[in-house]
């Protein structure tokens, strides 16, 4: 059982510059999730894939957010121009029916 | 979906039972409770949920009141390693995929 991996863990960046992160879900997971969680806050919807479609997006995901799963397997969240706001980890989930398995998440540090 | 209310933090003796409150007076009929918990600087945990009838599993078992407006997870025997923010989510099944996590209940289980 491999679960959810995010790549990378942590990432620091200035502000304004692009970052990109992935997400490999489980294996014939078809649903994959994207979260942000800031520090004493619980994680907060992103976006919603059901294979390579894009069913639901919060509108906490700003024109600045843009998530593809290009061939309905690992997913990207890019976030262009960094904003210090943008500081949280970010979460990525799986699932086939029902409950998802969460990954360990990708640290975003916008200084 | 429906509100929840969790106390903010709890403690807990090792190897008594943590009893977890939450507060759903708005629940509707077609609403489950789910509980997940986030250990520190890992993603969240799917635990258990539940429509009317109490459930039991292998983590944890969860007591949903005859009206449905309150509900409690029960740890029976907590660990140190049951540390964790514990998170009370309502659902309707048909409203979408985003889970609405809230601030949980931070429990502190200690030896």
């Amino acid at each position: 059982d491999t679960g959810v991996s995010q790549n990378p863990r942590h990432k620091i960046t200035k502000r304004g510059q692009n970052v990109t992160f992935r997400c490999d879900p489980i294996s014939e997971h078809n649903r994959l999730y994207w979260y942000r969680q800031t520090l004493g806050q619980g994680p907060e919807f992103l976006t919603y894939f059901q294979n390579e479609a894009q069913l639901e997006k919060s509108r906490l995901l700003s024109d600045r957010f843009s998530a593809e799963r290009p061939k309905g397997s690992f997913s990207t969240l890019e976030i262009q121009r960094t904003e210090q706001g943008d500081s949280a980890m970010y979460l990525c989930a799986s699932s086939l029916f029902g409950q998802g398995s969460f990954g360990p998440g990708t640290r975003l540090t916008v200084l | 979906d429906a509100k929840t209310t969790q106390p903010p933090s709890m403690d807990c003796a090792e190897g008594r039972a943590a009893n977890l409150p939450c507060n759903h007076s708005t629940i509707s009929g077609n609403e489950y409770v789910y509980w997940y918990r986030q250990i520190h600087s890992q993603g969240p945990q799917y635990i258990i949920h539940g429509l009317k009838n109490n459930e039991t599993n292998e983590m944890a078992s969860l007591i949903i009141t005859e009206d449905r407006k309150s509900s409690t997870l029960i740890l029976p025997h907590a660990t140190l390693r049951d540390t964790a923010v514990y998170y009370c989510i309502v659902k309707d099944s048909n409203s979408g995929y985003a889970l609405n996590f809230g601030k949980g209940t931070s429990l502190l289980v200690t030896p």
